[in-house]
């Protein structure tokens, strides 16, 4: 079946420091991989996707590219800043009837400290 | 991209109570999902609802407990019933599209005394 193993946390970091989550999954086809990421308070918001081997997803400074052979989807971030401070979720979707079917991580929380 | 609205954003309901949560979406989507997400731990999925076919609900999820309405393209309910503590939670719904993206509500966080 599908699953996601996500690093766990929480993770502290310094303001401008290198973010590193670790992300792996396993998957019976050819899955679309994502990360979303749940500011305090809020909903989840799609931070970047890539939908086929050796894409790589951008937005916000964040980076992920998708490794078929490792089967991972790793999240990194050069600097982080304190308003990075959220939990982060490694996701993917496959196809399922006219939609699809997204299975996800147990989310990764962030702090940044100043 | 799709914007999705839910009501109510929160509540505080008494155990054996029932609460219906509502999920308006801005443009017509075939499926939506309901979502749960207890304290500290990653999304489950409760049910896929279609519209004009009953709901299919995953592992785990029973339809008297968390009956599902689907009466047109862009509106869902989920109720919660019999309430007890342990149903307290986050329940987001989400609509996917075609090219496989999902989109979430903001979420309903809800207390059960």
């Amino acid at each position: 079946g599908n699953s996601v193993t996500q690093m766990e946390g929480p993770v502290t970091l310094s303001e401008e420091a290198f973010l590193t989550i670790n992300c792996t999954y396993t998957a019976t086809g050819y899955p679309s991989l994502f990360w979303y990421v749940q500011y305090p308070g809020e909903g989840l918001q799609l931070l970047l996707k890539a939908t086929k081997a050796d894409d790589k997803g951008s937005n916000k400074g964040f980076e992920a590219t998708y490794r078929k052979e490792t089967t991972s989807f790793h999240l990194e971030k050069g600097s982080v800043q304190v308003s990075d401070s959220a939990v982060y979720f490694c996701a993917l979707s496959e196809s399922k009837g006219a939609g699809n079917q997204f299975y996800f991580g147990t989310g990764t929380s962030l702090t940044v400290i100043p | 991209s799709a914007v999705i609205s839910q009501k109510p954003s929160r509540d505080i309901c008494q155990r054996g109570t029932s609460l219906t949560i509502q999920c308006q979406v801005d443009s017509q989507v075939t499926m939506m999902f309901w979502y749960r997400q207890q304290p500290g731990q990653s999304l489950t999925l409760i049910a896929t609802a279609n519209q004009g076919s009953e709901a299919t609900y995953e592992s785990g999820f029973v339809i008297d407990k968390f009956p599902i309405s689907r009466p047109n393209l862009t509106f869902s309910t989920l109720t919660v019933s019999n309430m007890s503590p342990e149903d307290s939670s986050i329940y987001l719904c989400s609509v996917g599209d075609r090219v496989s993206e999902q989109y979430f509500g903001p979420g309903t966080r809800l207390t059960v005394t």
